[in-house]
């Protein structure tokens, strides 16, 4: 099954902006945009975003998604220490009719 | 408050089953699409299978299409995944979730390990 592709790793410093992608195609991520999961290591994942970029309440506003096309961001200002972790896309696949994840992208902030 | 508590895991040899469970509180289970996903070690997030909310329909990965069935007991307020003909490659950590504009609620998850 396709699922959708994400770089493996993204590193960036501390207070900078970090840019993470998310590419799939007209089915998954073009149809209504996919959602976002951040997942700590031995921890559940937990939703940052969803369809429409819309952010969960709790969700700090330092995390921000966009779509253009089949290819979707997630942005994270100001990066902290505490955010340095697995970050994933997901999204229905209309065509396949399965729910597809991105591989994940390892955020590190140095 | 909201809640999902995954229960079953275990260790198991190849070939065997074990029936996962995931308990809801503070939500109806019938009320909205579920979900299990899995994070094998040292790998990331795989969906698993779905079952929508009026239960008519189920969605499985191709990995576990026939061997594994999802289902839910709705005055037990409770999800299930079957889970037969288990593979060393099934060893994971299985997380159920709620589906409402994104997977928004996650248990903490089960560990299952196939080993002989």
């Amino acid at each position: 099954q396709a699922g959708l592709t994400q770089p493996p790793s993204v590193s960036k410093g501390l207070r900078q902006t970090a840019t993470l992608t998310c590419t799939g195609s007209s089915h998954n991520v073009g149809n209504e945009g996919p959602a976002w999961l951040q997942q700590y290591q031995g921890h559940p994942p937990k939703l940052l975003s969803y369809r429409n970029n819309k952010r969960p309440s709790g969700i700090s506003e330092r995390f921000s998604a966009s779509r253009s096309g089949n290819t979707a961001s997630l942005t994270i200002t100001g990066l902290q220490p505490e955010d340095e972790a697995d970050y994933y896309c997901s999204a229905w696949d209309s065509s396949l009719n399965v729910w597809v994840f991105g591989g994940g992208t390892k955020l590190t902030v140095l | 408050q909201v809640q999902l508590v995954e229960s079953g895991g275990g260790v198991v040899q190849p070939g065997r089953s074990l029936r996962l469970s995931c308990a809801a509180s503070g939500f109806t289970v019938s009320s909205y699409a579920m979900h299990w996903a899995r994070r094998a070690p040292g790998k990331g997030l795989e969906w698993v299978a779905l079952i929508l909310k009026d239960g008519s329909d189920k969605y499985y990965a191709d990995s576990v299409k026939g061997r594994f069935t999802i289902s839910r007991d709705n005055p037990k307020n409770t999800l299930y995944l079957q889970m037969n003909s288990l593979r060393a490659e099934d060893t994971a950590v299985y997380y159920c979730a709620k589906e409402s504009d994104g997977l928004d609620i996650w248990g903490q998850g089960t560990m299952v390990t196939v080993s002989s």
